[in-house]
């Protein structure tokens, strides 16, 4: 089975400049999640999504960062414009199902750093 | 608002040596308890979880977790340590009602010598 695929790997920018990471979940999994992992701490949650629709995403700074994932599929992230604060490593995680103690699957991360 | 605390920030032990890495979280309901691990240059993947029933977990590679509900700890031990351990360890909880969100520890990061 395909694990969750996360692109880039690296990115560097400059601050108030944009960027965009992509996200594939595995296959057949209807939720997937947008973490923030800044150095040092664990990652933070910034929404999730079961299928297109957003569940929860009361920690998405929305004046910079949107999602979205218009065919219940894959699911692009983007900061516009980003901040140095933005600097970290972007997780996205999918699971099987929306509720219970069901493994949330992770991806290899997007490393962002703001310059 | 759910919070989880883990006390080690960084544990370096020899090989064979016994490890319990310490977590506590804060939340007035029921939860889901987990153990996340990352090996280095690897991605994020599940230890062991707690959902109910018995509260000592047993995981993949010989790790075990002990749910003590009224310490509000879900602590991870290993009786024997190994090089191939070296990682950094997430304890993670989500609320049992609701969506499977999860909030995580700051994390430990485990040094194991050869």
């Amino acid at each position: 089975e395909a694990g969750v695929a996360q692109s880039p790997r690296y990115k560097i920018i400059e601050k108030r400049q944009s960027v965009a990471f992509w996200c594939n979940p595995i296959s057949g999994h209807a939720t997937l999640y947008w973490y923030q992992q800044i150095l040092g701490q664990g990652p933070k949650l910034l929404i999730q999504f079961q299928n297109n629709g957003v569940v929860d995403d009361s920690q998405l700074p929305k004046d910079r960062f949107s999602a979205e994932r218009l065919k219940g599929v894959d699911s692009t992230l983007k900061i516009q414009p980003a901040k140095l604060e933005d600097s970290a490593v972007y997780l996205c995680a999918s699971s099987s199902r929306l509720a219970g103690p069901y493994e949330q699957y992770f991806g290899p991360g997007t490393r962002l750093t703001v310059t | 608002a759910q919070s989880v605390s883990q006390h080690n920030h960084h544990v370096i032990l020899s090989e064979a040596a016994s490890l319990e890495l310490g977590c506590n979280y804060s939340y007035g309901g029921t939860v889901n308890l987990f153990w996340y691990v990352q090996y280095p240059g690897q991605h994020l993947q599940l230890l062991l979880k707690y959902f109910s029933g018995d509260p000592l977990v047993k995981g993949i590679k010989g790790f075990e977790a002990e749910f003590i509900k009224s310490k509000f700890s879900f602590n991870l031990r290993k009786p024997s340590v190994q090089w191939s351990d070296t990682a950094e360890y997430f304890c993670a909880v989500s609320p049992q009602t609701g969506a499977n969100n999860l909030f995580f520890g700051t994390g430990t990061r485990l040094t194991v010598i050869p």
